[in-house]
């Protein structure tokens, strides 16, 4: 298996932009994980899915922010409008219930985002 | 609520030493599970282990080794014979839910120098 694959790997846009990320994940996952990483705030999740249903959004920083999983091998992070402040590696990661064997969250290489 | 310390910010070893990174979670549930992660300089995150809260039993690795503790709520991972390839930054996690998801530590910075 390829693994967790997102696009882009970095994006630099303007502030007021809008900016969408891509998560692909591992095939047969159930769970997909949205987080962002900073130097201020660390790793922290934004919201996750279970069988392309959004289940928990309280990590979701504004309403600039929204994201779908329309299929069960695609999901996107949308930022409208972007803001200096959002500059962040956005990483995406899936895995099975915790409780079967693979249970770990595999995560993507992450996408660089710096909005100027 | 679900808490996890990394309280070493940097630790910098010469190749060749012993070197333990410390971790220390709070939690309110019987039924959770510890994770250390790596992000080397090239920034992904891989995976290292998982353990959860009812195997208390150490685990080795090759030159990794973990010791849990429920009595300290520590979970520490121990490298032996530490190499320049094991610079980065090590991160541990803990997850209390039916998901994957995870509650991070600030992350320890592991320079290892010739």
């Amino acid at each position: 298996d390829a693994g967790v694959i997102q696009s882009p790997r970095h994006e630099v846009t303007e502030m007021g932009q809008e900016v969408t990320l891509r998560c692909k994940p591992i095939s047969g996952h159930d769970y997909l994980f949205w987080y962002r990483q900073t130097m201020m705030r660390g790793l922290e999740l934004l919201i996750y899915f279970n069988n392309n249903v959004p289940i928990d959004d309280s990590g979701m920083p504004e309403d600039r922010f929204s994201a779908k999983m329309p299929n069960a091998s695609f999901s996107t992070l949308k930022i409208q409008p972007s803001e200096p402040r959002d500059s962040a590696v956005y990483f995406c990661a899936s895995s099975f219930p915790r409780e079967q064997v693979g249970g770990e969250a595999f995560f993507g290489q992450g996408t660089r985002l710096t909005v100027v | 609520a679900q808490k996890v310390t990394q309280a070493q910010t940097e630790i910098s070893v010469v190749e060749k030493e012993d070197v333990t990174l410390d971790c220390v979670y709070e939690t309110r549930d019987t039924t959770y599970y510890l994770f250390w992660y790596k992000q080397p300089p090239s920034g992904e995150l891989v995976f290292l282990i998982r353990r959860n809260s009812f195997d208390e039993q150490n685990e080795i690795s090759g030159r990794y080794s973990w010791n849990f503790q429920k009595s300290t709520s520590s979970f520490n991972f121990t490298i032996t014979a530490s190499q320049v390839v094991d610079s980065a930054v090590y991160f541990c996690a803990l997850n209390t839910g039916t998901a994957s998801k995870l509650t991070f530590g600030t992350g320890t910075r592991l320079q290892v120098t010739l």
